[in-house]
């Protein structure tokens, strides 16, 4: 079983909202990742998590807080967003976020920010 | 500054004959290659990936290549199916001194395979 899952599917809210993505894994993976697709665009990495601590944290802003309660989940918590936050988010796992791992991806999270 | 470049954005291709997916990448620390697939509305599935000690793997229908002195890798797939009509990236991941580097994927932009029946 390769499966990561996201909710919500989709989401609006405006910019002055509080709002959660979620993302779970029960692969026994210890890194997790958020990412952000624009249309047309690569999936580019905005953090990600090993053993439940925060490795990388891409010069993201602080309107994203990412969040690792524990091995199989990640949340990613959103407030203040502006409408160019509109984008794809996607969770990805991998076994301990070594180099040669294989990141594996939800089917993501369509946000549209109001 | 775009480390990982596909440089064709879409790629038509008759169905039972090969489908060549280009990649080039800029960075020399780039140590690990892999291949997805995107289907719309869904998540990149991975397909297969090499290490940069060497310059070839297989998988089914599906081969990658790696030219390391020319910064260049391909996928080929053969044949090509209607089903592999999908976006296919292309990711590289650096590893630092320790051997680690936390998975931090690059992607290419992306090309657009249709495979005709």
């Amino acid at each position: 079983d390769t499966e990561v899952t996201q909710t919500p599917k989709h989401l609006v809210m405006g910019m002055t909202n509080k709002k959660s993505l979620k993302c779970e894994q029960h692969m026994g993976h210890r890194a997790m990742y958020w990412y952000k697709q624009k249309a047309k665009k690569p999936p580019e990495l905005m953090f990600v998590y090993s053993y439940e601590k925060l490795s990388i944290n891409e010069s993201v802003p602080s309107r994203f807080s990412p969040e690792c309660p524990n091995s199989s989940l990640l949340n990613l918590h959103l407030h203040a967003l502006q409408p160019e936050d509109s984008a794809l988010y996607l969770c990805a796992s991998s076994q301990v976020g070594l180099a040669w791992d294989t990141q594996y991806f939800g089917p993501g999270t369509r946000l549209t920010v109001l | 500054d775009q480390q990982v470049k596909q440089n064709s954005p879409s790629l038509s291709v008759q169905e039972g004959r090969i489908s060549i997916l280009n990649c080039d990448y800029t960075n020399s620390m780039f140590d690990y290659f892999l291949w997805y697939k995107k289907y719309p509305a869904e998540g990149p599935t991975f397909l297969i990936s090499i290490s940069s000690i060497k310059d070839k793997n297989e998988d089914g229908r599906f081969t990658v290549f790696l030219n390391k002195s020319a910064k260049h890798l391909s996928l080929h797939i053969v044949p090509s199916q209607p089903g592999d009509s999908a976006v296919y990236f292309c990711a590289a991941i650096p590893a630092n001194a320790g051997g680690t580097s936390y998975g931090k994927l690059t992607f290419g932009q992306g090309t657009i395979l249709t495979v005709h029946p």
